[in-house]
């Protein structure tokens, strides 16, 4: 089956600097991967995703970039902001499928 | 459009106690999931229904866990019974299908479990 590795574990940034996630996946028939923001306590959201046959992907301070020779992806956050804070998670799946996640990124915005 | 809806969103019970979830997709999903989210880990998928059928249930432990989606809509998670690593969010999600669709997993906002 599907193993996702996500690093680092927790990330501390200053507001207005950038953070990234990485995301490494194992099966290569994977070609959907999505990154949910879940606040404490809170369900999971999807803030942004990417199919397989695109490279990159960005909305507004948000972007995701993928390569599949490497079998892995990132996420990039510009300017952060202190409601940017959240646990950051990535998936990967084949579309319909259920997804295989990773262990989840603690993104603190130190003021 | 109404979110994917869960209860009861917290439960407590005694290990060997059984226990049982519920889940209302967003109207018209036909694809619905249930994952487990143990403290500090991201959700683990434990089952997919597309409309009433079983798509995916490997990760289900079946020895104690059943789920059913009888008339394609909403969906009952069961555990019975419960031990100690059960303590967890289950959350459930939803996924539209058809022309127009995106691979967008609507997640509930859960129901945590602890089990003592």
């Amino acid at each position: 089956g599907e193993n996702v590795e996500q690093h680092p574990s927790t990330l501390s940034v200053q507001e207005g600097d950038s953070a990234v996630i990485k995301c490494t996946y194992s099966d290569s028939a994977s070609n959907y991967f999505p990154w949910y923001k879940q606040e404490l306590g809170k369900r999971p959201q999807l803030i942004i995703d990417i199919r397989s046959n695109v490279g990159e992907k960005k909305d507004q301070r948000i972007a995701v970039t993928l390569n599949k020779t490497a079998k892995h992806f990132s996420l990039h956050i510009t300017e952060t902001q202190p409601e940017d804070s959240a646990v950051y998670f990535c998936g990967a799946g084949g579309g319909a499928d259920g997804l295989t996640f990773g262990k989840g990124t603690h993104l603190i915005i130190q003021p | 459009e109404a979110g994917v809806a869960q209860s009861p969103r917290y439960k407590i019970i005694e290990k060997r106690q059984s226990v049982a979830f519920w889940c209302n997709p967003i109207s018209g999903h036909a694809t619905l999931y249930w994952y487990q989210q143990i403290l500090g880990q991201g959700p683990k998928l434990l089952i997919q229904f597309q409309n009433n059928g079983v798509v995916d249930d490997s990760q289900l432990p079946k020895d104690r866990f059943s789920a059913e989606r009888l008339k394609g809509v909403d969906s009952t998670l069961k555990i019975q019974p419960a031990k100690l690593e059960d303590s967890a969010v289950y959350l459930c999600a939803s996924r539209r299908q058809g022309a127009g669709s995106t691979d967008t997993q609507y997640f509930g906002p859960g129901t945590r479990l602890t089990v003592l």
